[in-house]
């Protein structure tokens, strides 16, 4: 079956250091692959995504590219914010029947002034 | 547009009572789907409906029932609360022919004693 890995949390940064998330993932076919965020006492809110390889997703500073020869779809940002501490969800839809959608476990970042 | 509201925000339950959490959005899409959120876990998927007046069941749908009631409207019901059910439940949406991106609620926080 499908499956989303992400790397364990939390992640602590200082405010304007690079920050980079690591996804992997394990489907067949062709997945979309996303990044979803959830601010404290909120619910996921897309931040990416892209539908095919080499597509490069991008929000808000945020970047990922489907790497398909890797299976990854890692999150990057030049320089972090405190607003950026949340929760980041990877994931992945198959596209296919009712568009079931696997997401990984979840990083937490956390930047500091 | 509101997007996708939930209620209860919190609720506290003794073991073996009942209660149905309602989801509603306003955004005309044909796919709807509660979660739960666990640490640790990521989300999984309990029970999903692809289209009105149909609901199908996802990962982790023991102990729970659905309806959806109308096109707007998906409601998810305990009819007797184990401990194990305590979570976060969230609900989301999608307009499944034109985009795999789905909306989420902004979750109820569950507390099974």
């Amino acid at each position: 079956g499908n499956s989303v890995t992400q790397m364990e949390g939390p992640v602590t940064l200082s405010e304007e250091a690079f920050l980079t998330i690591n996804c992997t993932y394990t489907a067949t076919g062709y997945p979309s692959l996303f990044w979803y965020v959830q601010y404290p006492g909120e619910g996921l809110q897309l931040l990416l995504k892209a539908t095919k390889a080499d597509d490069k997703g991008s929000n808000k500073g945020f970047e990922a590219t489907y790497r398909k020869e890797t299976t990854s779809f890692h999150l990057e940002k030049g320089s972090v914010q405190v607003s950026d501490s949340a929760v980041y969800f990877c994931a992945l839809s198959d596209r296919g029947g009712y568009q079931k959608v696997t997401f990984g476990t979840g990083t937490k970042l956390q930047v500091i002034p | 547009n509101a997007g996708v509201t939930q209620t209860p925000k919190f609720q506290v339950l003794k073991t073996g009572q009942s209660m149905t959490l309602q989801c509603a959005q306003d955004m005309n899409h044909n796919s709807m789907y509660w979660y739960r959120q666990d640490p640790g876990m990521g989300l999984r998927l309990i029970y999903y409906s692809a289209s009105e007046g149909t609901t199908d069941k996802g990962e982790v749908p023991n102990g729970y029932n659905v309806s959806r009631l109308n096109k707007r409207e998906f409601s998810l019901r305990l009819e007797s609360a184990a401990p194990s059910q305590t979570s976060v439940y969230f609900c989301a949406s999608s307009d499944q022919l034109n985009s795999d991106t789905q909306y989420f609620g902004p979750g109820t926080r569950l507390t099974v004693l």
